[in-house]
């Protein structure tokens, strides 16, 4: 069975950072690229930045772009996402995604608040 | 970036009833390798989406065959057959094809 699972949310001031972490169970986690994609409270999907199965290539929605890092390890099967420079406009629900949106993580909530 | 107009915004519909829902890009999601990468995705409240249709048509391992997904290039529709109480959340489409991956706004589906 796959399982994607979220950690490293909580409530951090403007202007700070986080780091999310996805660990990866029931598939070949080096085969697959992967993507974060969040939901602000009440709004609808944003995709945030993808990664693939390597590692060797990222891309990222343009208003984080400089600010957050996707990285893996596929060693540990694990799904980073480093987030500096905070803003209150990334408060959300952060998921971690399989490629082609096949398999969703439970989220991890990120607030941004002062 | 691909921009999907979705629609209805929400639907009201009987059990048992079937109900389409729309789904326009800017452009065609048709990528190089011949494949279209356009999805639909459930979410139903307080719970992570869920995929239910991949690359157009495909229904994903367990999902009934109420449902089904038809369409081309730019223009996709999801029915949804006899709708049942557990079929209600939002819908969303969703293109893989085009980075910066994109989504519809979400079409609401209520039970009446």
């Amino acid at each position: 069975e796959v399982q994607l699972v979220e950690s490293g949310g909580g409530l951090v001031q403007p202007g700070r950072s986080l780091k999310l972490s996805c660990v990866a169970s029931g598939f070949t986690f080096n085969n697959y690229w992967m993507t974060w994609i969040r939901q602000a409270p009440g709004k609808g999907l944003e995709w945030v930045a993808s990664i693939t199965n390597t590692g060797g290539s990222t891309y990222y929605l343009d208003s984080v772009k400089g600010r957050f890092t996707i990285s893996r390890d596929n060693a540990k099967r694990t799904l980073y996402l480093q987030m500096n420079s905070l803003r209150s406009e990334d408060t959300a629900t952060y998921y971690c995604t399989r490629d082609q949106a096949a398999y969703w993580g439970q989220g991890t909530l990120v607030t941004v608040s002062s | 970036d691909v921009m999907m107009a979705q629609t209805p915004p929400s639907l009201s519909v009987a059990i048992g009833q079937s109900v389409s829902i729309s789904c326009k890009s800017s452009q065609s999601l048709v990528y190089s390798d011949v494949k279209t990468y356009l999805h639909w995705l459930l979410q139903t409240s307080g719970r992570s989406p869920k995929r239910l249709i991949y690359q157009v048509s495909n229904l994903d391992s367990g999902v009934p065959d109420r449902f089904s997904g038809t369409g081309s290039q730019k223009d996709f529709t999801l029915k949804i057959s006899r709708v049942e109480a557990k079929d209600l959340g939002i819908y969303y489409c969703a293109q893989t094809t085009h980075f910066p991956l994109t989504f519809g706004s979400g079409t609401k589906l209520e039970i009446k």
